[in-house]
């Protein structure tokens, strides 16, 4: 079993709509979320980062952690077809450590 | 461009041949590391620099694999006697001292394919 899940989609939604992405941990050890945008060919983009339990809003990104049931999400409100893309969470144990990902999600945003 | 570069962009080489990739981090960021990405799959970790000392090595590193960040600034990836299941793409991130936030900075990888 991996350390970090995420269902690989593709997940797609009409354009304006909110996309609801997740992530399940199992390591409790795990402290520092990320949520990383990567299109086709290219490396990831940091969108979002969190410490702890709670949430943190980005314009269009909200991050939520939620440590006690090792479940981390991304929402996007307003979804543009340039949204479209894979995401992928990643955690890690302390800062400047190695980076946990999930197997990310492609999301396809339709005009 | 101040960003995490990478050389060369694409690589396609013959099974059994060594291959070489290099990564510029950001100027003065101290941390650099090294992923490995699958088709369809998210990163994972190969090995890590703090200035020129290899601080982690994954087990996915096998004896064919090797990195270098002789003077703590480039780093490079060497791959001997390359394998059909050594196709991937190779990610490399740095990260600055002391940031308050532990972002890492992705470079647009190196796709290599071994025939």
């Amino acid at each position: 079993q991996k350390e970090v899940e995420q269902d690989p989609g593709p997940l797609s939604v009409p354009e304006g709509a909110i996309v609801s992405l997740n992530c399940t941990y199992s390591n409790s050890a795990f402290q520092y979320f990320m949520w990383y945008r990567q299109y086709s060919r290219k490396g990831p983009e940091l969108l979002m980062y969190t410490y702890s339990s709670g949430n943190k809003e980005d314009g269009r990104f909200t991050a939520q952690v939620d440590k006690s049931s090792k479940y981390i999400s991304l929402f996007i409100r307003d979804s543009q077809p340039s949204d479209s893309a894979t995401y992928l969470c990643a955690m890690n144990r302390a800062a400047g450590n190695k980076l946990t990902f999930g197997g990310g999600t492609r999301v396809l945003v339709k005009p | 461009d101040t960003g995490v570069s990478q050389d060369p962009r694409h690589k396609i080489t013959k099974r059994g041949q060594n291959v070489t990739f290099r990564c510029d981090p950001i100027s003065e960021h101290n941390r650099l590391y090294w992923y490995r990405q699958t088709l369809g799959q998210g990163p994972e970790f190969l090995t890590y620099f703090q200035n020129e000392a290899q601080l982690e090595k994954s087990r996915l590193l096998s004896d064919r694999f090797s990195a270098e960040r002789p003077k703590g600034s480039f780093s490079t990836l060497e791959i001997q006697r390359t394998e059909q299941g050594d196709s991937a793409m190779y990610l490399c991130a740095s990260r600055g001292q002391g940031v308050s936030t532990d972002t890492q900075y992705f470079g647009p990888g190196t796709r290599l394919t071994v025939l």
